[in-house]
């Protein structure tokens, strides 16, 4: 079993690109969610998808940030004009189904550095 | 997220139990307790999770105490490849959606 895939591992963009950063899930899981980690801190949360939906997006930064899981294909984590603060590692995690009693596993993350 | 309360760090000698301490005071009746950990900048890896009974499974033994303010990871044998910051984690009301805290830095020492 393929667990969490993510990619790019590592990406370098120029501010004000744009960064997009994918993540295909555990095969039979259809919920997901982004995790941000800045050098040196914890783990912040981001957004919850499942399938075609948002669930819960209240760790999104407000404005160039977005995310989506089409009904084909992988988990989308879009930054639009990154800048330099982007830089960070982003992880995905996957689980199965939803509700208290589920794991879920990360993938080994994108590396985002802006220059 | 219930909060939960972990030593800053934790020295371990290889090939001995460790016992890793979390309390959850605050947790709610449907507020399971998980355990995660990140080694160096990998992605953070599940270790086992639990609510009331307690739990074992190839990676690690979770016990509880009967009023579920606090619980204990057991490594039974902790080798090099174990040295990690634990994450101790209470979703709240049933969530998924996990809030890592600072976590506990653990070190297997040869």
């Amino acid at each position: 079993n393929a667990g969490v895939m993510q990619n790019p591992r590592h990406l370098v963009r120029r501010r004000g690109q744009e960064a997009r950063l994918r993540c295909s899930p555990m095969k039979g899981h259809s919920h997901v969610y982004w995790y941000r980690q800045l050098p040196e801190e914890g783990l912040k949360f981001m957004v919850y998808l499942q399938k075609e939906n948002i669930i819960d997006e209240s760790g999104m930064p407000k404005e160039r940030f977005s995310a989506e899981f089409p009904k084909e294909g992988p988990s989308i984590l879009r930054i639009q004009q990154v800048v330099r603060g982007d830089s960070a590692a982003y992880f995905c995690a996957s689980s199965p189904y939803r509700g208290p009693n589920t794991e879920a596993f990360f993938g080994q993350g994108t590396r985002l550095t802006v220059v | 997220d219930a909060k939960t309360t972990q030593p800053t760090s934790m020295d371990c000698a290889e090939g001995r139990a460790a016992n890793l301490p979390c309390n959850h005071s605050t947790i709610s009746g449907n507020e399971y307790v998980y355990w995660y950990r990140q080694i160096h900048s990998q992605g953070p890896q599940y270790i086992i999770h639990g609510l009331k009974n307690n739990e074992t499974n190839e990676m690690a033994s979770l016990i509880i105490t009967e009023d579920r303010k606090s619980s204990t990871l057991i490594l039974p044998h902790a080798t090099l490849r174990d040295t990690a910051v634990y994450y101790c984690i209470a979703p709240q009301g049933g969530s998924e959606k996990l809030v890592f805290g600072k976590g506990m830095k653990l070190t297997v020492n040869p």
